[in-house]
């Protein structure tokens, strides 16, 4: 059981629009930094997003990020095939003195 | 260029230790924080623990507190995780990861991931 909540799975056509959830609580998302990753099958995770929104400059801005109040949204634009992967969240705990990362959302794009 | 280089995969029977590392370079190693993170097979990702390499301040999830060691040696820019008494469960790909800057905002460099396998 996750500390962050996630959808388990997402899916969407090419070229739409897909958004998948994080949520936490007050001692997580609601005061720290979230940060996005993807992972490709068999390929270490790779960071999309940190600092809540803000995207590594080789992430193209079809990918953004944003948060409110203990939830974070990773949306993704213009779908392609290539953006099947997991999706996970992540941030610090302030009561675990811990890191956490979701569950994980498996993007399907149809 | 900031690389973090893991050691190989490790195949290792139940009850045996292990100890697997985790190389820096391109970067001043004692600055900045490193993680380590489990996946276990077809399983997400799972935060195990964070050094600070210059004085090896050290915390870890209450999941893994006590079941593995997280250290590091800034002389020669590598961390390490360690099991005493390995069990079956552990089977899995352990990546580390360097921390993109000072505060806790997200994890950008990560190592290739080393595969340990714990069976009799």
């Amino acid at each position: 059981q996750s500390v962050l909540t996630q959808p388990p799975s997402v899916s969407a056509a090419p070229g739409q629009k897909v958004t998948i959830s994080c949520s936490g609580s007050s001692s997580n998302i609601g005061n720290n930094y979230v940060s996005w990753y993807q992972q490709l099958p068999g390929t270490a995770p790779k960071l999309l997003i940190f600092e809540n929104n803000k995207r590594p400059s080789e992430i193209p801005d079809r990918f953004s990020g944003s948060k409110s109040g203990t939830s974070a949204t990773l949306g993704i634009t213009g779908l392609q095939t290539g953006d099947e992967a997991d999706y996970y969240c992540g941030t610090w705990d302030s009561s675990l003195s811990a890191g956490v990362f979701g569950g994980g959302t498996k993007l399907t794009v149809l | 260029e900031v690389q973090l280089v893991q050691s190989g995969a490790e195949v290792k029977k139940p009850g045996e230790s292990l100890k697997i590392s985790c190389k820096g370079s391109g970067y001043i190693f004692t600055n900045n924080w490193i993680a380590w993170v489990r996946q276990m097979p077809g399983k997400g990702l799972e935060w195990m623990g964070i050094i600070y390499p210059s004085d090896s301040d050290t915390r870890y999830s209450p999941s893994f507190q006590g079941q593995v060691t997280i250290s590091a040696d800034k002389s020669i820019s590598t961390a390490y995780l360690q099991w005493s008494s390995l069990k079956a469960s552990d089977t899995a790909m352990y990546y580390c990861a360097r921390l993109f800057g000072s505060g806790y905002v997200g994890f950008y460099w990560w190592g290739q991931g080393t595969l340990v396998t714990v069976s009799s």
